[in-house]
């Protein structure tokens, strides 16, 4: 069974930073392309970044371009999303999810990681 | 890139049928086959309902049925059922590894 498990989420001061992680299981993760989604309270999913399945290529929404970073660590089934400068609108659930190759199709998600950036 | 558009609700009665659209442009879903739908109940992660506009993922009732015309992208629930009662969400496409979702929809049932 596919398992993706968030953490390191929490409360932030605008401007500050934060290192969410995403612990993978149940399939083989070197093999598959990773996104980050988010969803702000009471609101809409918006996607954030997908990185290849050998970190060698990344992709960000345009809002977070130059601010997050992801990664990930195909020893340790794992995938990181870097975020700095925070800002309010930042302040959302971070999923994790498994995409297809190119990222045309979220199959299998996290339960998420609430980051909340306020002074 | 504005989110894809998306009725806000829809409501139907058990046994009905309902279809929830999701407009785009030329840039995304007018350009790839490659729509998916999300099912969203409170407090939970998003579940994947279809992809590549029409295909199911397995153990997806075929209450669930997707289709695409130029810019625009429908889900189809038939046989309502209460526990249908949900957030659904459209995701696209939109180029360069890069995916657009639409504002969502609430079911009521």
């Amino acid at each position: 069974e596919v398992q993706l498990v968030e953490s390191g989420g929490g409360l932030v001061q605008p401007g500050g930073s934060l290192r969410l992680s995403c612990a993978a299981s149940g399939f083989s993760f070197k093999n598959y392309w990773m996104t980050w989604v988010r969803q702000a309270p009471g609101k809409g999913l918006e996607w954030v970044a997908n990185i290849k399945y050998d970190g060698n290529e990344k992709f960000y929404v345009t809002s977070v371009k130059g601010r997050f970073t992801i990664s990930r660590d195909n020893a340790k089934n794992s995938l990181y999303l870097q975020l700095t400068n925070l800002r309010p609108e930042d302040t959302a659930l971070y999923y994790c999810a498994r995409t297809t190759t190119g990222a045309t199709f979220f199959d299998s998600w996290g339960q998420g990681s609430l980051v909340t950036v306020s002074s | 890139q504005s989110a894809l558009t998306q009725p806000r609700s829809v409501s139907g009665s058990p046994g009905q049928s309902v279809t929830i659209s999701c407009n785009g442009t030329n840039t995304d879903v007018g350009a790839y086959n490659f729509v998916s739908w999300y099912q969203q109940f409170p407090g939970k992660a998003p579940k994947l309902l279809i992809f590549d506009v029409y295909k199911r993922p397995s153990g997806v009732p075929d209450r669930f049925s997707g289709s695409k015309s130029g810019t625009t992208a429908s889900l189809t629930i038939s046989g309502l059922e209460a526990e249908d009662e949900a957030d659904y969400y459209c995701c696209s496409y939109a180029g360069v590894y890069s995916g657009i979702f639409g504002g969502g929809t609430k079911l009521a049932v």
